[in-house]
């Protein structure tokens, strides 16, 4: 029982790269988020995803792109990495829409751009 | 705005120690709260959660707290152990979304 799973798990990019993060869970969970982790603040949301073939954008979307082709994945796209998103992305899931459910967290995947 | 404000930032204590980590929101409509743990290099775990309703929950050593009228959380942790060493994070729901404390970081020490 895999749960949450992201890769990779450490990146290191160069400014104006782009690249994907993996995120794929086994709990057939309707909703899927990715989040970003930064010293001192709290986790903000940058896309979210009720079910496969929709997305919305969260509270921080600039610069990221996602998608939602299955109900297992959800990856995140950096565009054109700036030094701005060297964060701890973490990829999220739970049943349907927030009703006290449990929400289920990658293990996270550390960036950095130089 | 809607905030989640957690104190101490951050608390170092003596194994076998009790300690009570602070939660106060301005998170409106209030639909629940959750306590989170997250070890270091680790994503969140979950600890409770709790709805309008309930005013106390507990988990193990882990004894969460809920006042929806001074919109105040505590989690409670009795006799630490060094696995306690954490950060610990409150999570306030309105029903469309999340607001995430910046957390409590603890260190339990021998």
């Amino acid at each position: 029982n895999a749960g949450v799973t992201q890769t990779p798990k450490f990146q290191v990019l160069k400014t104006g790269q782009s690249m994907t993060l993996q995120c794929a869970q086994d709990m057939n969970h309707e909703y899927m988020s990715w989040y970003r982790q930064d010293p001192g603040m709290g986790l903000r949301l940058i896309h979210y995803s009720v079910g496969a073939g929709i997305t919305d954008q969260g509270e921080v979307p600039n610069g990221y792109n996602v998608s939602r082709s299955t109900t297992e994945d959800f990856p995140l796209r950096l565009l054109s990495a700036a030094p701005s998103q060297t964060s701890v992305y973490f990829c999220a899931s739970r049943r349907a829409r927030d009703a006290g459910n449990t929400i289920y967290f990658g293990e996270g995947s550390w960036l950095t751009v130089v | 705005k809607n905030q989640v404000e957690q104190s101490p930032q951050s608390l170092i204590i003596l194994e076998g120690k009790n300690c009570t980590l602070q939660c106060n929101y301005t998170v409106s409509p209030f639909s629940n709260l959750r306590w989170y743990k997250q070890d270091t290099g680790r994503g969140p775990v979950s600890l409770t959660i709790m709805t309008f309703s309930e005013n106390t929950k507990s988990n193990g050593r882990y004894t969460a707290t809920l006042d929806a009228d001074t919109k105040q959380s505590s989690l409670h942790i009795t006799a630490s152990q060094l696995s306690d060493s954490a950060s610990y994070i409150c999570v306030v729901s309105d029903p469309n979304k999340l607001v995430f404390g910046a957390g409590t970081i603890l260190r339990v020490k021998s």
